[in-house]
């Protein structure tokens, strides 16, 4: 299985509802990554996890609060959001984090909408 | 620090035709250079990657890319160009962000394919 699943496929919140992110790895990688794209512009970097700890967070609002239950499991918990948060919300995994030939393999992405 | 550079926001080939993809990177050490490819609403999928040897690289779906140091290139490159080609192309450096490799990508080069 060399997937990255993510759920749900679409996401339509108000600003001031709750809503979370899934994503889920059975490649047994044990680094995990948060990414949001615009339309028409590269991945920008959010969260990483490795092994199950966040070791970076690229200064991202504290209304984004990402989650790591376990090493198959990330989750992304969105509280507050604006309208200027719509975009791709992508997921990758990687078999670690801190090794040169880090190859990604990502997830389909959740479009999300804020009204 | 790192960085990528796509000089080419669109481009446009017929069915059939060659392409070539072009892209230059800035990194002070050995390079380990990806290239993406991303149809629209879906994730990123990893075409081919240079990490040492032989500087022609072969990837999925016919592509193809040549590190050249010299002029600090990572072309992509196809004979043949198919419909199902047209997507989004990014091309990515690794590069040490907090204790992890990260991919810097370029800003990515839109390909439209004639029939």
């Amino acid at each position: 299985d060399t997937e990255v699943t993510q759920t749900p496929k679409h996401l339509v919140m108000g600003m001031t509802n709750k809503k979370s992110l899934k994503c889920e790895q059975h490649m047994g990688h044990r680094a995990m990554y948060w990414y949001k794209q615009k339309a028409k512009k590269p991945p920008e970097l959010m969260f990483v996890y490795s092994y199950e700890k966040l070791s970076i967070n690229e200064s991202v609002p504290s209304r984004f609060s990402p989650e790591c239950p376990n090493s198959s499991l990330l989750n992304l918990h969105l509280h507050a959001l604006q309208p200027e948060d719509s975009a791709l919300y992508l997921c990758a995994s990687s078999q670690e984090s801190g090794k040169a030939y880090n190859e990604q393999f990502f997830g389909p992405g959740t479009r999300l909408t804020v009204l | 620090a790192q960085s990528v550079t796509q000089p080419d926001i669109h481009i446009t080939v017929s069915e059939g035709a060659s392409l070539e993809l072009r892209c230059n990177y800035s990194y002070g050490a050995t390079p380990y250079l990806f290239w993406y490819v991303q149809s629209p609403g879906q994730g990123l999928q990893l075409l081919l990657k240079y990490f040492s040897g032989d500087t022609l690289v072969q990837g999925i779906k016919g592509f193809e890319a040549e590190f050249k140091r010299s002029q600090s290139s990572f072309n992509l490159r196809k004979p043949s160009v198919h419909w199902s080609d047209a997507a989004e192309y990014f091309c990515a450096v690794g590069g040490v962000t907090g204790g992890s490799y990260i991919p810097t990508f370029g800003r990515g080069t839109s390909l439209i394919v004639h029939p």
